[in-house]
């Protein structure tokens, strides 16, 4: 059974600190491994989508890896800013389930300005 | 942009009254999903669709039942409701396999069953 894990819990930095949010999951047959943002009471907000067959994407100071070998996918911010601050959460998709995800706990990040 | 709107925000139910949530999404998807979040358990699937009338149940589908009469909407029923059923629900949608398959989330119906 796939479970996907998030470490740490909760991480605190100061502005303009570039910073890796880690995400491991147990089984790498993934079909894809999608990285969202939440803010407090909000719905998730989808930051990246790494295909299966990728190593990367990148989006403005946002760039995801997958290494389906190791089962972990990075999510690293360049030059952090208060308005990141928020929970980020990373799920997989299994092959052939019709879309179910599989999310992990999240990291809730905060940056002090 | 992919749109997925949820039709209530914040609710308040007493013990054993019924509850509707409805979710909508324009962007053609043939997947739709109920999730809810409670703090320390994360999100936990209730019961996704994948084609209109369909539906299979998720992790936690005890207490809640589900309706998809048209492809763009996707509706959760709780026939009478729990205090245990105090949550965050999130509705989402994503596009069958053979595409990048993006789940897109609404912004969620706090529900509070006193």
């Amino acid at each position: 059974k796939q479970e996907v894990t998030q470490i740490p819990a909760a991480l605190s930095v100061p502005e303009g600190e570039n910073l890796v949010l880690n995400c491991s999951f147990t089984d790498s047959a993934i079909y894809n491994l999608q990285w969202f943002r939440q803010d407090p009471g909000k719905g998730l907000t989808s930051l990246l989508l790494i295909q299966s067959s990728q190593r990367e994407q990148t989006s403005g100071r946002l760039n995801a890896s997958l290494d389906k070998s190791s089962g972990r996918s990075t999510l690293y911010i360049a030059a952090s800013q208060p308005g990141d601050s928020a929970t980020y959460l990373c799920a997989v998709r299994q092959w052939g389930n019709t879309g179910k995800l599989i999310f992990g706990q999240g990291t809730t990040l905060q940056v002090k300005p | 942009d992919v749109k997925v709107t949820q039709s209530s925000r914040y609710l308040v139910k007493r013990t054993g009254e019924k509850v509707f949530l409805e979710c909508v999404q324009d962007m053609d998807h043939e997947n739709m999903f109920w999730y809810r979040q409670d703090p320390g358990l994360g999100l936990r699937l209730i019961y996704f669709s994948y084609d209109v009338k369909m539906k299979e149940k998720g992790d936690i589908p005890e207490g809640y039942s589900v309706s998809r009469e048209k492809k763009e909407r996707f509706s959760l029923i709780l026939e009478s409701t729990s205090t245990n059923q105090t949550s965050m629900y999130l509705c989402a949608s994503s596009p069958t396999s053979g595409s990048p398959g993006e789940l897109f989330f609404g912004e969620g119906s706090r529900l509070t069953v006193l």
